[in-house]
């Protein structure tokens, strides 16, 4: 069965700063990959997308993920956080099959900025 | 274009009781899927429902059933609700085949069961 590790609960960074969100996976097959971002009282919205091709994928509000097969991971990555980054994100692998498809998250980690 | 929307958002229970929650998909998807997220984790797969029949089925109970509607919209039920059951019911619509594997969310109907 697959699944999905965050291994970092809480992260706090000062506004400004870099940011590298770790995720790893377990799953047999190529992974769909996702990031999504979950605002206070929010449903999720999603930051980016892993399917195929090119490792490092861009997504919306300046964030980033590099795919490594070797490590099973997808790191979340931002060069310089805004104080609006707080929130909590959630790691996915996304799993399709015939019947159709479905997301396993990770437990998520809760990003802190502080000023 | 309105996206994935949700009724009620807050609503309280008593144990013992039945809840049934609403989803609307985003315009052009007819797949929905159910998510419980507890507080402080991730969401978890309840269900998934395409052309009116459940398609998916994570590990819940049978007290957890759900139905499709024609125009695609869909409710969640929860009989015999335990206080366990508290959490934000977050669902997600997608068009079939996946469309490039992105669910997209609603903001989530949150149970207290007390």
């Amino acid at each position: 069965a697959q699944s999905v590790t965050q291994p970092d609960i809480h992260i706090t960074v000062s506004e400004g700063a870099s940011l590298e969100l770790r995720c790893n996976y377990s799953y047999g097959a190529t992974p769909y990959l996702f990031w999504y971002v979950q605002s206070p009282g929010q449903g999720l919205q999603l930051l980016l997308k892993y399917f195929s091709g090119d490792t490092l994928v861009q997504g919306i509000k300046g964030f980033e993920a590099e795919f490594k097969r070797s490590q099973s991971s997808f790191n979340l990555r931002k060069p310089s956080v805004h104080w609006s980054d707080a929130a909590e994100y959630f790691c996915a692998v996304g799993i399709i099959t015939g019947g159709g498809n479905k997301l396993t998250f990770g437990t998520g980690t809760q990003l802190k900025v502080e000023l | 274009d309105a996206g994935v929307t949700q009724s009620p958002t807050h609503l309280i229970k008593t144990r013992g009781q039945q809840v049934t929650l609403r989803c609307s998909p985003k315009s052009g998807h007819d797949t929905v899927s159910w998510y419980q997220q507890a507080l402080g984790q991730g969401p978890q797969f309840i269900f998934q429902y395409y052309e009116e029949e459940e398609r998916q089925r994570g590990n819940f109970p049978d007290r957890f059933s759900g139905h499709q509607f024609p125009n695609y919209s869909s409710e969640l039920n929860v009989n015999a609700l335990l206080l366990g059951d508290s959490a934000l019911y977050l669902c997600a619509s997608s068009p079939r085949g996946f469309g490039g594997g992105e669910l997209f969310f609603g903001e989530g109907s949150r149970l207290t069961v007390l």
